[in-house]
């Protein structure tokens, strides 16, 4: 099974401001990726997914991130936040072939105005 | 159109005694999954049901947890026994099929044990 690590569990930024949420998994074999996001009291819901092609994937609410195999990371991205993306964000991994998602310890970030 | 259904949102119990959590996938999708949310165990996998086949059950944490699917809906995650340590955030997701299928998560049942 993957180990998932993600660097920052606290992420505070200022609105209008980028944020980067960092995710590095434990194995160079073929992964699935993805980035759930959880706001507060809310199911997980799922804001893109790297599956083969492109290493740049982008997602919704302006989200995107890049698969970087020889660093085995998942970094997230987003280069102006808002008040509204104030949530919990997670890294999920999965072997190909395999069900199982690997999360994430998750990263709270906190949107300030 | 519907998404994945968790009952109930809360449930308080007291150490000892038994509870059932249930889950609704969306309709049609043949994989569901349920996985635990808690503190300083992040999210984990518990067990996963694929249409007729038998289940995966290698995350279930003890012979305390068991869960069934009824006719390759409805799901229902059960807890004999309670502990403090099952205190925990109870997430259900579903998928089409399963592989690179998205999985699609309900809001969870939060259960503490007191």
């Amino acid at each position: 099974a993957q180990s998932v690590t993600q660097l920052d569990s606290q992420v505070p930024v200022f609105e209008e401001a980028p944020v980067e949420l960092r995710c590095n998994y434990s194995s160079s074999v073929s992964v699935y990726l993805f980035w759930y996001v959880q706001y507060p009291n809310q199911g997980l819901q799922l804001l893109l997914k790297y599956l083969s092609g492109s290493t740049l994937v982008k997602g919704i609410n302006g989200f995107e991130a890049e698969f970087n195999k020889s660093q085995t990371s998942f970094h997230l991205r987003k280069p102006s936040v808002h008040i509204s993306d104030t949530a919990e964000y997670f890294c999920a991994v999965s072997d190909r072939g395999d069900y199982k998602l690997s999360f994430g310890a998750g990263t709270t970030v906190t949107v300030r105005a | 159109g519907a998404g994945v259904s968790q009952s109930p949102s809360n449930k308080v119990t007291e150490k000892g005694k038994d509870v059932e959590l249930r889950c609704d996938p969306i309709s049609g999708h043949t994989a569901l999954y349920w996985y635990r949310q808690s503190l300083g165990q992040g999210l984990e996998f518990l067990i996963y049901f694929q249409g007729n086949s038998a289940p995966d059950k290698s995350g279930l944490p003890s012979d305390r947890f068991s869960a069934e699917r009824t006719g390759g809906s409805v799901s229902t995650l059960t807890i004999q026994r309670t502990q403090q340590e099952d205190s925990a955030v109870y997430l259900c997701a579903s998928s089409p099929t399963t592989g690179t299928d998205t999985q699609y998560f309900g809001p969870g049942t939060r259960l503490t044990v007191l």
